[in-house]
Formats: C-alpha cells, structure tokens, sequence
C-alpha cells in the first residue's frame, strides 16, 4: 500500500489483558514513531525507531509500554496490563529519513480498555 | 509551559471568508513546523511544512514563520465547508537526533455554509 498501514483499527480489552498494536510504514521509510492521542488533544510522542534501532522511547509512559521494530520495517506497540487511561488512540507515522521531513501517518489504533 | 500552544477554539467562518489559525512555541531551536489536518475520527493529514521565516503559499494555504517571534500561522482563503476539521500545529525542536514532533492541542475550524 502506499501509506502507513495500521492494525487493528479498533481494540477492546478487559483491564489487565495485554494488547498488541502493529504499524506497517511507508515502503523504504528510515523512521517510525509512534504517537498517543487522548481524545480532543494532539497527538504526544512515545517513541522512535531509524531502522531497526529504538532511539528515543522517552515518551513510552510506564514499563508497561514496550515497542519494537526487529527487521526495521513493520513495529509492534505492545502495552502489558492494561489500564483504563490507556484509552486512546494510537498513531504511527513514518517518514523516508533522519532529517526534518514531514511524518507521514496512518489511520490508528482507537484502544478502549474496559 | 507547553511546548506548542494553539487557541483551542472553536473557530467559526463563513463561507468564503480567510481562517487564520495561530500558534506559538517555547522552544527557540526548533527548526520545522507542520500544520496537519484531522477529520473526526481520522489520522492527521499533512497541510503545510515550512523551514524559514516568511510565508508559503499552496493552494488556499498559506504558512507564515516567524522564528523571532516563535509563531507560525496558518491562513485558508475561500474557506470551503470541506476545510471544516481540528487543525494541529506541529514543531520539531531538535536541530539533529530524533525528529519525533511536539504538537498543539488543536484548533478546531467549522465553516458555516
């Protein structure tokens, strides 16, 4: 496909299941990032992958988050444990390199812990 | 202090007329501004990037930096009941490293018929 692929669009999980999250990017695309986004805020970072290196996962907010990303191209958000403010939605974008170019994303993850 | 601010809005237009949508940041390094639009319920759709301070025109988009002033503005003309969405105001802080993005909260844009 031609842009950021993610899967699945919509989750439900019982408080305390673990979830998975995947994001294909954009074919050739160095980096991936993934993103939070609470309901009628912006999007917050989680973390970034050049390849198949993690670079930054400043954002991830508690040992429960985990991202990889093993062969550099498709990424799996996993979140352990799940806690209701885990509802959100989850984004993640690409862009081809490591320069300032715009980040392309897909469509997201709404997650619904209940 | 947030690192991106934008007037949360509502922001209210009559058919036709230009929106102008504002934003500011704290960090004075940053090197790049995005404006990405979000539909209800869909992924944020790039609009405009710009890199140096002035403005950039696309369409019925026009972009204006000012690094001085830490803003950046989004101007639609002939605003279409279609433009009607949550605009976000997104910058890149670092010089190098990791250019993961800091966005606003948005500001949301209806325009009336």
């Amino acid at each position: 496909g031609a842009g950021v692929s993610q899967s699945p669009r919509y989750k439900v999980a019982k408080r305390g299941q673990d979830v998975a999250l995947r994001c294909d990017p954009i074919s050739g695309h160095v980096s991936l990032f993934w993103y939070q986004q609470a309901l009628g805020q912006g999007p917050e970072f989680l973390t970034y992958f050049q390849n198949e290196a993690q670079l930054d996962k400043s954002g991830l907010p508690s040992d429960r988050f985990f991202a990889e990303r093993p062969e550099g191209s498709v990424s799996t958000l996993k979140i352990q444990r799940t806690q209701q403010e885990d509802s959100a939605v989850y984004l993640c974008a690409s862009n081809p390199g490591t320069g300032n170019q715009p980040q392309h994303f897909g469509d997201g993850t709404r997650l619904s812990i209940l | 202090q947030k690192e991106v601010e934008q007037n949360s809005g509502p922001l209210s237009v009559p058919e036709g007329a230009i929106a102008s949508l504002n934003c500011t940041y704290s960090d004075r390094v940053s090197q790049s501004f995005f404006w990405y639009r979000q539909y209800s319920g869909k992924s944020p759709e790039l609009i405009m990037s710009i890199y140096s301070n002035g403005d950039k025109e696309d369409g019925r988009f026009t972009a204006q930096l000012n690094k001085a002033s830490q803003y950046v503005s989004l101007l639609i003309r002939d605003s279409q009941p279609s433009d009607s969405a949550t605009y976000l105001c997104a910058v890149n802080p670092r010089e190098t490293g990791a250019n993961n993005l800091f966005f606003g909260t948005g500001t949301r844009l209806t325009v009336i018929p």
